[in-house]
């Protein structure tokens, strides 16, 4: 089945470094979404992007939507703790199904 | 109080044994979504209904089934559970008129068939 390819699968870093996680893809999205999964949760969504070039903030967090529509990336600024999680990014073209990239697992060293 | 709600949390079953898995929400939302989650898989779809009257296949339904008995209900079945279908199984609801299609996840059932 069509997957995004989300790099890289795991990271682990120290407290307060920068993390940056890209996905890529052979089709063009429409959308991009970027979720967080903490452990013994569900994902919850961080970030959308819905136009190409677009380059959105959230706090540490910064995404762009590819100008090709077909890739995107996630930058998290001076990492906490509590940034441990997965984060998978999700591509969406029409009919409003989302397909997810197999996730970057980040691990924090205080 | 959670939105999405999945029961039951884990369950440990045997090869061949019938299994339902439940899930409900107070989002109001029409559609609703199964997935599975494996280590280095990201999340697949199995089936998502966008209404009571739905029923989609996903990416990975070989296996599975489905029943939408209501607006806040969709319960995922394996009918004969078999080893490889052991994973990480999330409900997720979302609104058509939203903007991002946000879907909002349950917390997860965690199935180990042995």
């Amino acid at each position: 089945g069509q997957q995004l390819n989300q790099s890289p699968q795991s990271m682990f870093i120290q407290e307060g470094e920068d993390v940056s996680m890209n996905c890529t893809s052979s089709s063009i999205f429409n959308t991009w979404l970027w979720y967080k999964q903490d452990p013994g949760e569900g994902p919850v969504l961080l970030i959308a992007l819905y136009k190409a070039g677009e380059l959105t903030s959230n706090g540490r967090l910064t995404a762009q939507f590819g100008i090709t529509r077909k890739d995107s990336f996630l930058n998290i600024s001076a990492s906490i703790p509590s940034d441990v999680g997965i984060y998978f990014c999700a591509g969406q073209r029409g009919a409003q199904k989302l397909v997810f990239g197999q996730g970057t697992r980040l691990t924090i060293n205080p | 109080d959670a939105d999405v709600t999945q029961t039951p949390r884990n369950r440990i079953t045997k090869t061949g044994k019938r299994i339902m898995l439940e899930c409900s929400q107070t989002k109001g939302h029409d559609r609703m979504y199964w997935y599975r989650q494996d280590p280095g898989l990201g999340l697949r779809l199995i089936y998502y209904s966008f209404d009571v009257k739905d029923i989609n296949k996903g990416e990975i339904s070989d296996g599975y089934s489905v029943s939408r008995q209501a607006q806040a209900k969709f319960s995922l079945s394996l009918e004969s559970a078999i080893p490889n279908q052991t994973a990480l199984y999330f409900c997720a609801t979302s609104d058509p008129t939203a903007p991002y299609n946000e879907q909002f996840f349950g917390p997860g059932t965690r199935l180990t068939v042995l």
